[in-house]
């Protein structure tokens, strides 16, 4: 089955903690994106990458990062500088010329 | 700063109406729009995309764009409970990456029966 699988669903981290979110997809995408939602809020973009080996800063890549080693693989590392990372964290892909489909979805939570 | 702005919600309508969701953007370099269906708890699904001036319609959905005014809109006919979700206005102004995307803040709509 094609799609994108975002893990874990849930992920608790502590204060000072950097915690890693998983992204892979099977869909053979060039692109792929991470994208914050905080509660009642539109998405903002985080970091995105166009090929393996390259990714570029979003709008809101501070305390983040990323990497972009396999085509189907685009984790995400909430560093301790994310000061307010609890979020709904939403990984998608696409193609150059198809639109953007997500994952699940997984949702930080700071304790 | 690119901007995308949703029409303030929550929007209720009954069950059969038509839904009316409008979205202005500030870039006029745009290129691509989307339409995005959020459930609670649950993550985006696109719904519908418009690229070129005019009406496109998919089922009881139909896309409007206006690049002159900086305006697209989403019409649902027979709206029905199951529409009740928040929907997400999102705009590409990149061209080359179709995920790179900017989001108004989303309108919720309740179809009551």
């Amino acid at each position: 089955d094609g799609g994108i699988t975002q893990s874990p669903k849930y992920l608790f981290r502590k204060e000072g903690q950097n915690v890693t979110l998983s992204c892979e997809q099977n869909l053979n995408h060039d692109a792929m994106y991470w994208y914050r939602q905080d509660p009642g809020q539109g998405l903002r973009l985080i970091y995105y990458s166009q090929i393996v080996n390259d990714f570029q800063k979003g709008d809101i890549a501070e305390g983040y990062s990323v990497s972009r080693e396999k085509k189907e693989s685009f984790p995400l590392t909430v560093t301790s500088a994310q000061k307010n990372p609890t979020a709904f964290y939403l990984c998608a892909s696409s193609t150059s010329s198809t639109e953007a489909f997500f994952g699940q979805g997984t949702r930080l939570t700071v304790v | 700063q690119k901007e995308v702005e949703q029409n303030s919600g929550p929007l209720s309508v009954p069950e059969g109406a038509i839904a009316s969701l409008n979205c202005t953007y500030s870039d006029r370099g745009s290129q691509s729009f989307f339409w995005y269906r959020q459930y609670s708890g649950k993550s985006p699904e696109l719904i519908m995309s418009i690229y070129s001036n005019g009406d496109k319609e998919d089922g009881r959905f139909t896309a409007q764009l206006n690049k002159a005014s900086q305006y697209v809109s989403l019409l649902i006919r027979d709206s029905q409970p199951s529409d009740s979700a928040t929907y997400l206005c999102a705009v590409n102004t990149d061209g080359t990456s179709y995920g790179k995307l900017t989001f108004g803040q989303g309108t919720i709509l309740t179809v009551h029966p």
